[in-house]
């Protein structure tokens, strides 16, 4: 099992241009989730699914869209990126309660 | 409104003693408590969880102690080792699961 992967592992945007961040997980998880990791801030969740065709807003959803149309994968677009949208950006998958599988991570900045 | 927090930044050991890593939440819906580790440029690896309704979960090395009425959690290392040294974070969840709510993470410094 790869686990969760994501790609790219780093991404330089200029402001205004668009992308899609990967996220693929191979372990038939139902819940997927994006966090984005800002300095003395910890992790804050972007988006989530709970299967697929299923996805809801966390606590920072602005700028960012996300769809699942299979169970193993979960892509993050940024519409027209800022420079407030450089951080460290985690896919997460989960199948039970009380545990949480993260990726490697994407490490963008935005010009 | 900062559900869930660690209130120490940093945190410094002696190989081979204990480490507590402590945890405060203010939500008392959240059903699953969850620690991780987190070394520089990877991804957060998952350590050990409690449920809400326990009060001691152990898993080698590291055991997670919950307080519901005082909503304190704490993560103990016996005995520390130099690898270690990491970023810890605590983390809750609610009725869903996909969605877990981080503290500010303590970073753990274990000296040989």
């Amino acid at each position: 099992n790869a686990g969760v992967t994501q790609t790219p592992k780093f991404q330089v945007l200029k402001t205004g241009q668009s992308m899609t961040l990967q996220c693929a997980q191979d372990m038939n998880h139902e819940y997927m989730s994006w966090y984005r990791q800002d300095p003395g801030m910890g992790l804050r969740l972007i988006h989530y699914s709970v299967g697929a065709g299923i996805t809801d807003q966390g606590e920072v959803p602005n700028g960012y869209n996300v769809s699942r149309s299979t169970t193993e994968d979960f892509p993050l677009r940024l519409l027209s990126a800022a420079p407030s949208q450089t951080s460290v950006y985690f896919c997460a998958s989960s199948g039970r309660p009380e545990t949480q599988y993260f990726g490697p991570g994407t490490r963008l900045l935005v010009l | 409104d900062q559900q869930v927090k660690q209130n120490s930044p940093s945190l410094s050991v002696q190989e081979g003693r204990i480490s507590i890593l402590n945890c405060d939440y203010t939500n008392s819906m959240f059903d699953y408590f969850l620690w991780y580790k987190k070394y520089p440029a990877e991804g957060p690896t998952f350590l050990i969880s409690i449920s809400s309704i326990k009060d001691k979960n152990e898993d080698g090395r590291f055991t997670v102690f919950l307080n519901k009425s005082a909503k304190h959690l704490s993560l103990h290392i016996v005995p520390s080792q130099p690898g270690d040294s990491a970023v810890y974070f605590c983390a809750a969840s609610g009725t869903s699961y996909g969605k877990l709510t981080f503290g500010q993470g303590t970073i753990l410094t274990v000296h040989p």
